[in-house]
């Protein structure tokens, strides 16, 4: 059971845009800073947005992250079979004191 | 350009020591930032082991707290990480990675299996 949850999948035709959740609680993402990662099988995880809204070096601005209360989102607009991936959310949680992940979403671009 | 590299035994045997390395080039170890240490059994999530800054400073998820040990040396610019009493429930792949003060890995090593079994 993950600390921050996310739906374990979603769906989206190319070309559309879809949006994942990550619901947390007050002391995790109500206080800190959200990021979010995706991950192609068999790959390390690779930073897409940080601190709620910024996106790395080269990640193009069809990654869009935002954050209100204890939930964020990512967005991701013109869907391409390339996005097919996992995708995971992630802060600091400061009651437990630790770096806490949500339990991620599976994309897939039918 | 920052660069990790995870290394070590890729089976352990029950109740032993788990014990990899991670060598990181591109960046002095010494400079700045925590550096970590993240796990994922196969078919599921992310969970973080723990964090050491270059001071030898450590944040430890505290349900692994008992059983881990990671550790720095400047010298050779390595993090290691050590997990004891291992079952088959620390089968995972394990990534090392540099963390940001804003609760983030912003670089990842490509990570390595590791099976524990008999």
């Amino acid at each position: 059971q993950s600390v921050l949850t996310q739906p374990p999948s979603v769906s989206a035709a190319p070309g559309q845009k879809v949006t994942i959740s990550c619901s947390g609680s007050s002391s995790n993402i109500g206080d800190n800073y959200v990021s979010w990662y995706q991950q192609f099988p068999g790959t390390a995880p690779k930073l897409l947005i940080y601190d709620n809204n910024r996106r790395p070096s080269g990640i193009p601005d069809r990654f869009s992250g935002s954050k209100s209360g204890t939930s964020a989102t990512l967005g991701i607009t013109g869907l391409q079979t390339g996005d097919e991936a996992d995708y995971y959310c992630t802060t600091w949680d400061d009651s437990l004191s630790t770096v806490v992940f949500g339990g991620g979403t599976k994309l897939t671009v039918l | 350009q920052v660069q990790l590299q995870e290394s070590g035994p890729g089976l352990v045997k029950p109740s032993e020591i788990l014990s990899l390395t991670c060598s990181v080039s591109g960046y002095s170890i010494s400079s700045g930032y925590y550096w970590g240490w993240i796990r994922q059994p196969p078919g599921k999530g992310l969970e973080w082991i723990g964090n050491i800054y270059h001071s030898g400073d450590t944040q430890y998820n505290p349900s692994l707290r008992s059983r881990v040990t990671v550790s720095v040396d400047t010298s050779k610019n390595q993090l290691s990480l050590k997990l004891s009493s291992v079952s088959a429930a620390d089968t995972a792949v394990y990534y090392c990675g540099r963390f940001r003060s804003d609760g983030y890995f912003d670089y990842w090593g490509q990570g390595t299996l590791v099976t524990v079994s008999s």
